[in-house]
């Protein structure tokens, strides 16, 4: 129940093309619904986060679309560009503040 | 800039030798955590200090542990690195511990095991 499932596991889109993330919780107790980029060598970083009491957020590109009675919420990068080529994981937080991530997905973006 | 600094960037230890691992921060975050992350995976929570209240996961095992001199530095010991243990050791800060809004993560350490 305290899991965060996440697909595709590696998307390759061409560039201006639009990417998108899926991720699926099952505890409704979480609150938190965060996005972190990682490049290679480098540590996660924030890139956008939701609570559940919206439906969408949107920050540049960068577009977060929550659906709670579906327990679902996607990434979509809008014009996605090469240097978005990065790994991506949807987290939710869960029980004591910690919080619960996905297992990536390797997005490439092709020139 | 106010970070989170790791070293070293790579450590290469022998298997059963004991290792350490650091980190510093100068965001003044009360909160300091530990995770593991190996290859194609999501990182692994292993644990978390609140100032010096220090909290383990259920599924840590005993071979690791950790130290928070003071606010600033937090360090991870592995007792005895077995090959398993070869991977990337991310550390990471928040402001609080609860309601957690955003984790300032290091670059990490990639940690090889021979």
């Amino acid at each position: 129940q305290q899991q965060v499932k996440q697909s595709p596991q590696s998307l390759i889109v061409q560039k201006g093309g639009i990417s998108i993330i899926n991720c699926a919780y099952e505890n409704t107790a979480f609150d938190y619904f965060p996005w972190y980029q990682q490049f290679p060598g480098k540590g996660p970083a924030l890139l956008i986060a939701i609570r559940p009491d919206v439906s969408e957020k949107k920050e540049g590109r960068f577009t977060i679309s929550f659906n709670k009675s579906a327990k679902q919420f996607s990434l979509h990068i809008m014009d996605s560009q090469p240097g978005d080529s990065a790994t991506y994981f949807c987290a939710a937080q869960g029980q004591g503040g910690k919080l619960i991530f996905g297992q990536g997905t390797e997005l490439s973006v092709k020139p | 800039d106010a970070m989170v600094i790791q070293n070293p960037r790579y450590q290469v230890t022998q298997f059963g030798k004991p290792v350490t691992l650091s980190c510093s921060q100068t965001l003044n975050h009360n909160v300091m955590y530990w995770y593991q992350q190996k290859s194609s995976q999501a990182p692994k929570l292993l644990f978390h200090y609140y100032d010096k209240d220090f909290n383990n996961e259920a599924d840590t095992p005993d071979n690791f542990q950790s130290r928070r001199p003071n606010t600033s530095f937090c360090f991870l010991d592995i007792r005895s690195p077995g090959l398993g243990d070869a991977a990337m050791y991310l550390c990471a800060t928040s402001r609080k511990q609860f309601l957690v809004e955003k984790l300032f993560f290091g670059s990490g350490t990639q940690l090889s095991v021979l």
